[in-house]
């Protein structure tokens, strides 16, 4: 079944503690992005790569680092210096404009 | 710069009950695609429809049915008798096509809450 992957579902981290969410996509798309969702909120959009070796800034990128080595995998590292990053994480591709394909996200809690 | 509305926050109906989402969406570009997603309690945003700035005509999928208006800038959603499991935030959202770029402009809206009592 073609799809997203995303993994750890949970995850809690200590302050100060650098995390990596891993997301892998076997669809063939080239566009990839990552979502922040707070509680009752929309989702707000960190990073998007279009291409492998590639990849751009979204509304809050800041405290969040991304790589795109390959085509179908998309790593975020939330780092220290994200002040707030209690909240659900949600990877997404796509091809073009057209629909967004999500994985089941992650949830991220700081102790 | 593109802009989508979702002005209900939470709509609480009984069980087979009609229930209609509005979105409202702004954008000067002339080609462009809409969509709604459901998000379960379980978190993953599943896809329902798109439509191109092209089609206005009307859809319906099961008790589901979209209607979308150039003329009002709107894309609503109804589900038709509802049931507990249509529980969840709806979120409408816009996507520009874009000549130049390989990846897409996505604007989502706030998002609707849907809560469906038996």
């Amino acid at each position: 079944d073609g799809g997203i992957t995303q993994s750890p579902k949970y995850l809690f981290r200590k302050e100060g503690q650098n995390v990596t969410l891993s997301c892998e996509q076997n669809l063939n798309h080239d566009a990839m992005y990552w979502y922040r969702q707070d509680p009752g909120q929309g989702l707000r959009l960190i990073y998007y790569s279009q291409i492998v070796n590639d990849f751009q800034k979204g509304d809050i990128a800041e405290g969040y680092s991304v790589s795109r080595e390959k085509k179908e995998s998309f790593p975020l590292t939330v780092t220290s210096a994200q002040k707030n990053p209690t909240a659900f994480y949600l990877c997404a591709s796509s091809v073009g404009s057209r629909e967004l394909f999500f994985g089941e996200g992650s949830r991220l809690t700081v102790l | 710069a593109q802009k989508v509305t979702q002005a209900q926050t939470e709509i609480s109906v009984v069980e087979k009950e009609d229930v209609t989402l509005d979105c409202v969406y702004e954008t000067r570009d002339t080609t462009y695609y809409l969509f709604w997603y459901k998000q379960p309690p379980s978190g993953e945003l599943v896809f329902l429809i798109r439509r191109n700035s092209f089609d206005e005509q009307n859809e319906i999928s099961g008790r589901y049915s979209w209607n979308f208006q150039k003329s009002t800038s709107s894309f609503n959603f109804t589900i038709t008798a509802s049931q507990v499991v249509d529980s969840a935030v709806y979120f409408c959202a816009l996507s520009v096509v874009s000549k130049a770029d390989s990846w897409g402009k996505f604007q989502f809206g706030a998002g609707t809450q849907v809560v469906v009592t038996p």
